[in-house]
């Protein structure tokens, strides 16, 4: 099973500032890897897809990167509404999927 | 636009058998390239994968639930559904059916949480 390892578990970052989420897969999954933006009492939402694709209706903001097994998502100018938990998840091994543990974007 | 609904009981006893169902509507559920799938969350935790399926009943499963899960679907009426065998406390969780695009990443129900308690 591949094992996705997310980092860091929280980023502390104020409002306008830019944040730098990492993954790391344990093999490589080359670009078969999203991310996505979970708020409380939501469901998750996609973002990115195919490692650096945006999704439908996504901001510009959010950008993804990557390749192998070290991903990164990268949230350019923080809004208040960006601060949530990112999951990023793989399946290189179609369909089942691995998902990393979080990464919590907070004030 | 796609929907997805899960249903099924809030509260399941120990022991007994957790089974949901979700409800295809806005897309068809015999889609080629398309996997539908079931994928929890426990209260303040991560996520796990569980299990999918393809229209034509091809299943796939999560190695550490397999004993206990299986996977199906109904296309006549849209649905698939999931059941879990000998349920625990660790299977409280919100449970997320999910469309799954090799593509596209994945589209998401709004889930519904089940509780494992006597």
């Amino acid at each position: 099973e591949v094992v996705m390892t997310q980092s860091p578990a929280t980023l502390s970052v104020s409002p306008g500032e830019r944040a730098t989420l990492s993954c790391r897969a344990s093999e490589s999954v080359v670009t078969n890897l999203a991310w996505y933006q979970q708020r409380p009492g939501q469901p998750p939402r996609l973002l990115i897809y195919g490692a650096s694709t945006r999704a439908a209706d996504v901001p510009a903001r959010f950008s993804g990167s990557g390749f192998g097994t070290e991903f990164t998502l990268t949230i350019s100018s923080l809004q208040s509404e960006d601060f949530a938990v990112y999951y990023c998840q793989q399946w290189n091994n179609w369909p089942t999927y691995t998902f990393g543990q979080g990464t919590k974007l907070e004030i | 636009q796609l929907q997805l609904q899960e249903s099924g009981p809030g509260l399941v006893k120990p022991s007994e058998t957790l089974s949901l169902t979700c409800t295809v509507s806005g897309a068809s559920i015999r889609t080629s390239n398309y996997y539908w799938g079931w994928i929890r969350q426990p209260p303040g935790k991560g996520l796990e994968y569980i299990a999918s399926i393809y229209y034509s009943g091809s299943t796939y499963y999560n190695s550490s639930l397999k004993s206990r899960v299986t996977i199906s679907i109904d296309t006549s009426n849209s649905q698939f559904s999931l059941s879990l065998t000998s349920v625990t406390a660790a299977d409280t969780a919100v449970y997320y059916c999910v469309r799954q695009s090799y593509r596209y990443g994945s589209d998401w129900g709004q889930g519904t949480l089940v509780t494992v308690s006597a």
